[in-house]
């Protein structure tokens, strides 16, 4: 069964670094998103990405944060200086949205560790 | 925006027994109400999804209802199984048909359910 994967798995990082982490959506989805999910809370939505665009933003999703997708396969968050509250568990997300196909299918996460 | 309230956060039950887990959303247009299921270090994974043209949907031992006038629904699982012990999640979202966006989802905080043999 296609599955969202993601990498790294964990990332560790100073305070002021930029981090880049790497989502690769299920082949033929068109839809794509970032949430977060600080230890022991809800997940909570950042961005959603269709047609090679911004859908949707949350209000975290500030000027530090941006999405690309460089290519046909991959989506990625960057986080241009990170900082410690930014220590998160970080899910891509991608769905179809045809044929009532709504369903978010979520990757395994990567925890990314801000010191 | 959205907010979704999720009730209780930590259940426990007897194995073969029921549980129940509600939410309830503030905002009207919701139209399309996931839940899922997170197990330790994973991502959420999807169990059941119910549309606000729909009252009830079940699958298996898991149903979900759905009241769009009281602005709640919730999940039903019978049978309870060891392997359903997880942190569940409830989610809404507002679905454009008519294409183009792509909206995300409003994650309740979550329930702990575990499951006692």
């Amino acid at each position: 069964e296609p599955e969202v994967t993601q990498t790294p798995s964990h990332q560790v990082t100073q305070m002021g670094q930029e981090v880049i982490l790497r989502c690769v959506p299920i082949s033929n989805h068109l839809y794509f998103y970032w949430y977060r999910q600080i230890l022991g809370q809800k997940v909570e939505f950042l961005v959603s990405f269709y047609n090679n665009e911004i859908s949707e933003k949350s209000e975290i999703f500030d000027d530090q944060f941006s999405v690309e997708r460089p290519d046909g396969s991959n989506f990625t968050l960057k986080i241009r200086s990170t900082k410690l509250e930014d220590s998160a568990m970080y899910f891509c997300a991608s769905s179809l949205r045809r044929n009532n196909q709504e369903t978010q299918y979520f990757g395994p996460g990567t925890r990314l560790l801000v010191l | 925006g959205e907010n979704v309230e999720q009730h209780p956060s930590t259940l426990s039950v007897q194995e073969g027994d029921s549980a129940v887990i509600k939410c309830t959303y503030s905002d009207s247009a919701s139209n399309y109400f996931p839940w899922y299921k997170q197990e330790l270090g994973k991502g959420p994974q999807l169990i059941i999804d119910i549309r606000s043209n729909v009252g009830e949907k079940k699958d298996q031992r898991i149903a979900v209802t759905l009241n769009k006038t009281a602005k709640h629904f919730s999940l039903h699982i019978t049978e309870t199984q060891p392997e359903d012990s997880a942190v569940y999640f409830c989610a809404a979202s507002i679905l454009a048909y008519s294409g183009g966006g792509a909206d995300g989802l409003t994650f309740g905080k979550g329930t702990h359910l575990i499951i006692q043999p």
